[in-house]
């Protein structure tokens, strides 16, 4: 069964400065990943996502991700982060019919 | 179009209360889900329509019963619910069939049992 696992439950970091969010997966067939937003009292916003093809992925508000098979994770970058982003970043593994979402990073930008 | 629309945005109700959340898309999606999302948690998933018919109930009490009446639209009636079923309940959208694509979410609608 596919699963995603975010090791961070929380990355505080000064606005301007680089961040990036960690996220590992494991599964036994194709790998279709995702890097979702979320910000207070909102729905979920697709930031990127995975399918084929280039392992670098580029979404938006500047974000990116690089797919790493051999290491079997999708890490999210940006490099330089604004007050706006702070907020939740669910990494999600497309399983049969579903999402598979991990347990989430609060980003926290600060002054 | 991208937009999954969700009604109420927020919801209070008592626990002898009868209530229906509401989803809608226009995107061609034909399969639609509903996940539940408690504070500082990722979304759960509850079930999952595909051609207009359930195809995955993640073991939800039968006080929650979701409904399909066409591709476009998804319901979730809601009835006798108990306190800890407070909880952002949030609508999603996606191609359908073997197509792996994104999902795409609606605002959600704020749930409140008291």
């Amino acid at each position: 069964a596919q699963s995603v696992t975010q090791l961070d439950s929380q990355v505080p970091v000064f606005e301007e400065a680089p961040v990036e969010l960690r996220c590992n997966y494991s599964s036994s067939v194709s790998v279709y990943l995702f890097w979702y937003v979320q910000y207070p009292n909102q729905g979920l916003q697709l930031l990127l996502k995975y399918l084929s093809g280039s392992t670098l992925v580029k979404g938006i508000n500047g974000f990116e991700a690089e797919f790493n098979k051999s290491q079997t994770s999708f890490h999210l970058r940006k490099p330089s982060v604004h007050i706006s982003d702070t907020a939740e970043y669910f990494c999600a593994v497309r399983g049969f019919q579903k999402l598979v979402f991990g347990t989430g990073t609060r980003l926290l930008v600060s002054p | 179009d991208t937009e999954v629309t969700q009604t109420p945005k927020h919801l209070v109700m008592g626990m002898t209360n009868k209530k229906s959340l509401k989803c809608e898309q226009h995107m061609g999606h034909r399969a639609m889900y509903w996940y539940k999302q408690k504070a500082k948690k990722p979304p759960e998933l509850m079930f999952v329509y595909s051609y207009e018919k359930l195809s995955i109930n993640e073991s939800v009490p039968s006080r929650f019963s979701p409904e399909c009446p066409n591709s476009s639209l998804l319901n979730l009636h809601l009835h006798a619910l108990q306190p800890e079923d407070s909880a952002l309940y949030l609508c999603a959208s996606s191609q359908g069939g073997l197509n792996p694509s994104e999902a795409f979410f609606g605002q959600g609608t704020r749930l409140t049992v008291v």
